[in-house]
């Protein structure tokens, strides 16, 4: 049960759009339209903006999206705001039926 | 609304127990499939464990796989969590977490507001 790989940090302007990825394998990330991502900002607890891939929930901004292909999963944000400024982590099932979270990527708004 | 609570953690010596529990409200809780989840301090989100709705099937982490064991009693509306033989590395703040609503499990749509666990000496 290796963690997805995100990348540590990603950056951009107000009003940009970012792209975060999440890389897993067929054995999760890949064999599955079960990726959902979440967003944590410090000493807060976890808020899910999209889940099964492109799903998002009631009250989540539609600047949040989501989209897969192959092994790699994205979380789009555009329009950025200060407000985006946060932790994001992708998450999937596995085909051991057990789920896997990504390392994690620090969202700066410049 | 959707409400979880966890019990109070605290600091437990490396080789004790403790049990979790998270109480519910707000929803019919024996519909739900519930999990734990853990993030150490400072570290990313760790998937801990997955109980089935009726609490007919359980799944764990490899990290807690054996040592750690997840239940419920829908009567009580309550999830559990028993940490046995407890290493400095499971020292974290645990939430637990509701499954999204539907047969198959995919997300974690609801989560408590965490209760740390100190292993320490």
């Amino acid at each position: 049960q290796s963690a997805l790989t995100q990348p540590a940090s990603v950056s951009g302007s107000p009003g940009q759009s970012i792209t975060i990825s999440c890389t897993g394998t067929s054995s999760d990330v890949g064999g599955y339209n079960y990726v959902s991502w979440y967003q944590q900002h410090p000493g807060k607890v976890p808020k899910v903006l999209i889940y099964e891939v492109t799903n998002r929930p009631s009250g989540v901004s539609s600047r949040f999206s989501g989209s897969k292909s192959g092994n790699t999963a994205s979380l789009i944000i555009s329009g950025l705001q200060a407000e985006d400024e946060a932790d994001y982590y992708c998450n999937s099932y596995t085909s051991s039926s057990t789920f896997v979270f990504g390392t994690g990527t620090k969202v700066t708004v410049l | 609304q959707v409400q979880l609570v966890e019990s109070e953690g605290g600091v437990v010596q490396p080789g004790r127990s403790l049990r979790l529990s998270c109480t519910a409200s707000g929803f019919t809780f024996s519909d739900f499939s519930m999990h734990w989840v853990r993030q150490a301090p400072g570290e990313g989100l760790e998937w801990v464990a997955v109980i089935r709705f009726d609490g007919t099937r359980e799944h764990y982490a490899d990290s807690v796989e054996g040592r750690f064991t997840i239940s419920r009693d829908n009567s009580k509306r309550e999830l559990y969590l028993q940490l046995n033989s407890l290493r400095p590395e499971d020292t974290a703040t645990y939430y637990c977490a509701r499954e999204g609503p539907g047969s198959t499990w995919s997300h974690f749509d609801n989560w408590g507001q965490g209760t740390l666990v100190t292993v320490s000496s």
